[in-house]
């Protein structure tokens, strides 16, 4: 059975930083590309970026929302997924989802950040 | 970016009734391939998205045909056919042809 667990997320002051991460499990995490989407209560996902697989050679690409201030990354012989948020904002306020997207996807419970003074 | 815009903002069933819901894309999301990359999600109250719909009508494992979904290049309907009170929560359009992928603002499905 795939899982995704997130964890990391709390209270975080405007312009500090933040690690996610994302336990994967249930299938070869090498073979997949892997995705952050993040929810403002209330609002649409937007999707923040992805990791591509190992046959792609773990490349990413970043939403130009957060291009240079988030960084996702991998850790492929603990299956894990992170994500580095730096000079955090109010408006990056959100649950934040792992997910392996494609014909059928798979989504984490997600993690709430809350970016506040 | 690619907008896309859905309509309604909300609607009001009676079970055993029909549903529909429309996305409108700023672009063509037919891709090279040959690929409408326009996608359907539902996400129940406190819960993750889930897909109901890849590539325009393909029905994700596991959701019932009761969800069906058809289109052009540009403009997509989500048809929710004898709606059931599990079917309550927001349904969002999104597309996965370049980046950033996006989605739209979501429409809140509720049973009269």
């Amino acid at each position: 059975e795939v899982k995704l667990l997130e964890s990391g997320g709390g209270l975080v002051q405007p312009g500090g930083s933040m690690r996610l991460s994302c336990a994967a499990s249930g299938f070869t995490f090498t073979d997949f590309y892997m995705n952050w989407i993040r929810q403002p209560a209330g609002k649409a996902p937007e999707w923040l970026g992805f990791i591509r697989n190992k046959a792609n050679g773990y490349t990413t690409e970043y939403n130009p929302s957060v291009k240079g201030r988030f960084t996702i990354s991998r850790d492929n012989t603990q299956n894990m997924l992170y994500l580095q948020m730096n000079t955090l904002r109010a408006e990056d306020t959100a649950t934040y989802y792992c997910t392996r997207l494609g014909d059928f996807d798979y989504w984490g419970q997600g993690v709430m950040v809350t970016v506040s003074s | 970016d690619i907008v896309l815009t859905q309509a309604p903002l909300s609607v009001s069933v009676t079970p055993g009734e029909s549903a529909s819901i429309s996305c409108r894309s700023s672009k063509s999301l037919l891709s090279s391939k040959g690929i409408t990359s326009l996608y359907w999600y539902l996400q129940r109250p406190g819960k993750s998205p889930q897909l109901l719909i890849y590539q325009m009508s393909n029905l994700a494992s596991g959701v019932p045909d009761r969800f069906s979904s058809s289109g052009s290049e540009t403009d997509f309907t989500l048809k929710i056919s004898k709606v059931e009170t599990e079917d309550v929560g927001v349904y969002y359009c999104g597309h996965r042809l370049e980046y950033p992928f996006t989605f739209g603002s979501g429409t809140k499905l509720e049973i009269k």
